[in-house]
């Protein structure tokens, strides 16, 4: 049984850019949550997807978007890239939207130079 | 934002000694978690407490939670190399009418040394 898988792994970019980041919830999980973490800091919550819509979101800004997919895979989208993105984005699954017990991918660590 | 402070910011102990870290927070909470992290990646959930219970075991680990106080403590009995991560604690955002994010500390990193 796979776990919440992410990608890519790292990736590297400049400011003004544009970056995408994927993930695949757990097995029988249909909602998807992404969180920023800057270096020494805790997860900050991004949004959340359940039914291809965003349920709740987080303190970032509008260059920060999302999408989940029928199968309940979920994209990261970021535009104009700033160097303060530079940050791991983790993508969390968990079932019908309960908070309880979410199931972590490895992340994907953004640098922007 | 960050709701939940965890004490200390860092802690190291020697293996086979029992490890304490803290975690306070500011609202009203319907549960809060701990979760651990090895070297910077995934998260992984380790127990959670309901805002009505006072007490959990689970293995090794021990969590107790205040509401009066607004503060959890997690405790690890007889620590290995292993349990080298960082510890956070993580509460829903209930004031808020929040349910579907989790709000997270700084963490405290533990370092068990052999």
């Amino acid at each position: 049984d796979a776990g919440v898988t992410q990608s890519p792994t790292h990736l590297i970019k400049t400011r003004g850019q544009q970056v995408t980041l994927r993930c695949s919830p757990k097995s029988g999980h249909d909602t998807v949550s992404w969180y920023q973490q800057a270096l020494g800091q805790g997860p900050q919550f991004i949004f959340q997807y359940y039914e291809e819509e965003e349920r709740q979101r987080g303190n970032f800004p509008d260059r920060f978007s999302g999408h989940q997919f029928p199968n309940y895979s979920s994209e990261l989208n970021v535009n104009a890239l700033l160097l303060g993105d530079s940050a791991l984005y983790l993508c969390a699954s968990s079932s019908t939207g309960f908070n309880e017990k979410l199931f972590f991918g490895s992340g994907t660590q953004l640098s922007v130079l | 934002s960050q709701q939940g402070e965890e004490d200390p910011q860092a802690l190291s102990i020697q293996e086979g000694e029992n490890a304490t870290m803290n975690c306070s927070y500011k609202t009203s909470i319907n549960n809060l978690q701990w979760y651990r992290q090895n070297s910077g990646r995934g998260l992984v959930h380790l127990i959670l407490i309901r805002s009505n219970e006072r007490e959990k075991h689970s293995g090794r680990l021990r969590v107790t939670l205040d509401t009066s106080k607004k503060s959890s403590s997690l405790l690890i009995t007889a620590s290995r190399a292993a349990d080298t991560a960082s510890y956070f604690c993580a509460t829903d955002d209930w004031a808020q009418g929040g349910s579907e994010k989790l709000v997270f500390g700084k963490g405290t990193k533990l370092t068990v040394n052999p």
